[in-house]
């Protein structure tokens, strides 16, 4: 089985220029997350998708991160501009379903993750 | 916010050594996981923990879930070099699936 694909693996950028990351998730996962990774820092949930609708977004900086996943499947972050502070690891995750009301068990599946390095 | 703490951020142990990675929060988890990063890879999952008290083995893993469920801890035995790594844990504080990460630990162990 196929799991979580990301691109591109690595992104150097200026700041104030705009980037894109691209995941597909392992089929048939209804649920996909977008994580930001500070170096010394564990993940942090930026946005969660239930097919195509958001779950959550609250620790997304709407002012310049958006993403999407219209047609359920595969997901674009994009950073536009892009700040100093913004150098992360990009990290894309799926799982099967997402339990609203029970005590989730559902493993994430992560991919590699995009580094992400603005100058 | 709920927080996560893990102890210590970084731990340096000989091949064969014992070691044990802690995990606290001040509230109630819902479940908890444990999850290993190596580089340049996303995190992989370990295990999970929901009941209180409980305890689970992995070959030469051991994660114990506190009483209260509001600590846990990750213990190795007879660490090896391919136990290096990055290992995080991750809460659930709601019914529900959003998880919160600790900062993680980063073993290496030196052969």
């Amino acid at each position: 089985e196929a799991g979580v694909a990301q691109s591109p693996r690595y992104k150097i950028i200026e700041k104030r220029q705009s980037v894109a990351f691209w995941c597909n998730p392992i089929s048939g996962h209804a649920t996909l997350y977008w994580y930001q990774q500070i170096l010394g820092q564990g993940p942090k949930l930026l946005i969660q998708f239930q097919n195509n609708g958001v779950v959550d977004d609250s620790q997304l900086p709407k002012d310049r991160f958006s993403a999407e996943r219209l047609k359920g499947v595969d997901s674009t972050l994009k950073i536009q501009p892009a700040k100093l502070e913004d150098s992360a690891v990009y990290l894309c995750a799926s799982s099967f379903v997402f339990q609203r009301g029970g005590r989730g068990n559902n493993e994430q599946f992560f991919g590699p993750g995009t580094r992400l390095t603005v100058l | 916010t709920q927080l996560l703490e893990q102890s210590p951020q970084f731990l340096s142990i000989q091949e064969g050594e014992n070691l044990t990675v802690y995990c606290n929060s001040s509230s109630v988890f819902s479940s908890l996981q444990w999850y290993r990063q190596e580089p340049g890879e996303g995190p992989v999952l370990l295990v999970t923990v929901v009941t209180g008290g409980e305890v689970k083995k992995l070959k030469r893993l051991t994660f114990q879930f506190g009483d209260a469920r509001k600590d846990s801890s990750l213990h190795i035995t007879a660490a090896q070099p391919g136990d290096t790594g990055l290992y995080l844990c991750a809460a659930s504080w709601e019914y529900g699936n959003k998880l919160v990460f600790g900062a993680g630990t980063i073993l290496r162990v030196k052969s």
